[in-house]
């Protein structure tokens, strides 16, 4: 079955800074790719996803990318802000009936003001 | 429009007690999922119903966990008897379809301890 590791587990950036998550995974038949932000006391939230006929997908201040080829995707979060501290998480899921969609374990993103 | 609703938020129970979560999904959404999620880590997926068919259950562990969608709408999951691994947040999610590709629609979740 799929499984996807992310990178890093905690990540703490100066306000205004860049940040980036790094996730992989193992099944080469996998290709949606969403990510989910998830507050304190909260369930996670979409915000941003990317399938495997694009490379890369921007909306403001994130980018995701993808390299189907290495299996790797990738978050990019610019300007951060206080409110953009929260725990993140990629995912990966094929596209039949059958397929679920597996998380990662999850990067916890600070960021100073 | 309301967006997931779950309940309890918070519950507190002794091992070996029984307990039960009840989410109500976002209004027209016809697949309905409760994962596990525990601490650190991302949320696992139990069972996923497709209206009122569970069509994936494949990691609910029956011997203890039992869930019900009726009439396709509310759904229910029920553990008994607890054990003290099974402390973690229950989420309950909901999309228009089962199209994996569609958006996931989170509740806040329930918080389980189990002493």
């Amino acid at each position: 079955g799929e499984n996807v590791e992310q990178h890093p587990s905690t990540l703490s950036v100066q306000e205004g800074d860049s940040a980036v998550i790094k996730c992989t995974y193992s099944d080469s038949a996998s290709n949606y790719f969403p990510w989910y932000k998830q507050e304190l006391g909260k369930g996670p939230q979409l915000i941003i996803d990317i399938r495997s006929n694009v490379g890369e997908k921007k909306d403001q201040r994130i980018a995701v990318t993808l390299n189907k080829t290495a299996k790797h995707f990738s978050l990019h979060i610019t300007e951060t802000q206080p409110e953009d501290s929260a725990v993140y998480f990629c995912a990966a899921s094929g596209e039949t009936s059958y397929d679920k969609v597996i998380f990662g374990p999850g990067t916890s993103l600070s960021v100073i003001p | 429009e309301a967006g997931v609703v779950q309940s309890p938020r918070y519950k507190i129970i002794e091992k070996k007690q029984p307990v039960a979560f009840w989410c109500n999904p976002i209004s027209g959404h016809n697949t309905l999922y409760w994962y596990l999620q525990n601490l650190g880590q991302g949320p696992e997926l139990l069972i996923r119903y497709e209206n009122e068919e569970a069509v994936d259950d494949s990691q609910l562990p029956k011997d203890r966990f039992s869930a019900e969608r009726l009439k396709g709408v509310d759904s229910t999951l029920k553990i008994q008897p607890a054990e003290l691994g099974d402390s973690a947040v229950y989420l309950c999610a909901s999309s228009v379809s089962w199209d994996a590709n569609n958006e996931q629609f989170f509740g806040p979740g329930t918080r389980l301890t189990v002493l």
